[in-house]
């Protein structure tokens, strides 16, 4: 089974700086995707930015990039120009690719953006 | 194109009262997911789907139920509610296909069993 761990519960930055989110999973497998989802207030569970696990390079959507670490199992969060709007859960999440490809989540970082 | 839709939004139950939570997809998806989120956690699989007439059990399937006999619908069902299923829960679906993974989330039903 997989987990994914993430050791920030709570994280705070100032608007226009940057902050990185930890992440860290434990798996036997080779073949997998790696995401990132923000939870605003709202609820609603968006797709920040997802890492096939065979690809060295690492992803970057426009303010937001990883640092994928495929030895060491790290996959964190690096947010640049923070806004305000950034204010939300972000949730680490691990897909093994088999035929169900579930998610297995991290325990989220509360990420606030002070003005 | 609507996504995913759950209904209903909001709703009390109580203990030992039983509940389907509805879940529609109108994208062809073949994939589908329940997961449950409880308070200041990451979301935990419940059931999946990965086709009509196809479920299987995720990492907290106890206390649960699912059918899904079309590609659009995967209801949940909650039997003898408990307060240990007060939650948030959410239906997700994807293609399932190689270079077309990403999971597509509904915006939740809050439960809350008293």
């Amino acid at each position: 089974a997989q987990t994914v761990t993430q050791s920030q519960p709570e994280m705070s930055v100032q608007e226009a700086e940057t902050v990185t989110l930890s992440c860290t999973y434990d798996t036997s497998e080779s073949n997998y995707y790696l995401f990132w989802y923000k939870q605003p207030p709202s609820r609603q569970m968006i797709l920040v930015i997802r890492q096939e696990a065979y690809k060295q390079q690492n992803a970057t959507e426009n303010r937001f990039s990883v640092n994928f670490q495929k030895a060491a199992k790290s996959f964190s969060l690096k947010i640049s120009d923070s806004q305000l709007g950034d204010t939300a859960m972000y949730f680490c999440a691990f897909m093994r690719r088999n035929a169900g490809n579930m998610l297995t989540f991290g325990g989220g970082t509360r990420l606030m953006v002070k003005p | 194109n609507a996504g995913v839709t759950q209904t209903p939004k909001f709703r009390i139950l109580k203990i030992g009262q039983s509940m389907t939570l509805q879940c529609t997809q109108d994208m062809n998806h073949n994939y589908m997911y329940w997961y449950r989120q409880d308070p200041g956690m990451g979301l935990k699989l419940i059931y999946y789907s990965v086709g009509a007439g196809i479920t299987d059990k995720g990492e907290v399937p106890n206390g649960y139920n699912v059918s899904r006999s079309t590609t659009e619908d995967f209801p949940l069902r909650l039997e003898l509610a408990a307060p240990s299923q007060t939650s948030v829960y959410f239906c997700a679906s994807s293609n399932g296909l190689v270079l077309d993974y990403e999971q597509y989330f509904g915006p939740g039903t809050r439960l809350t069993v008293t």
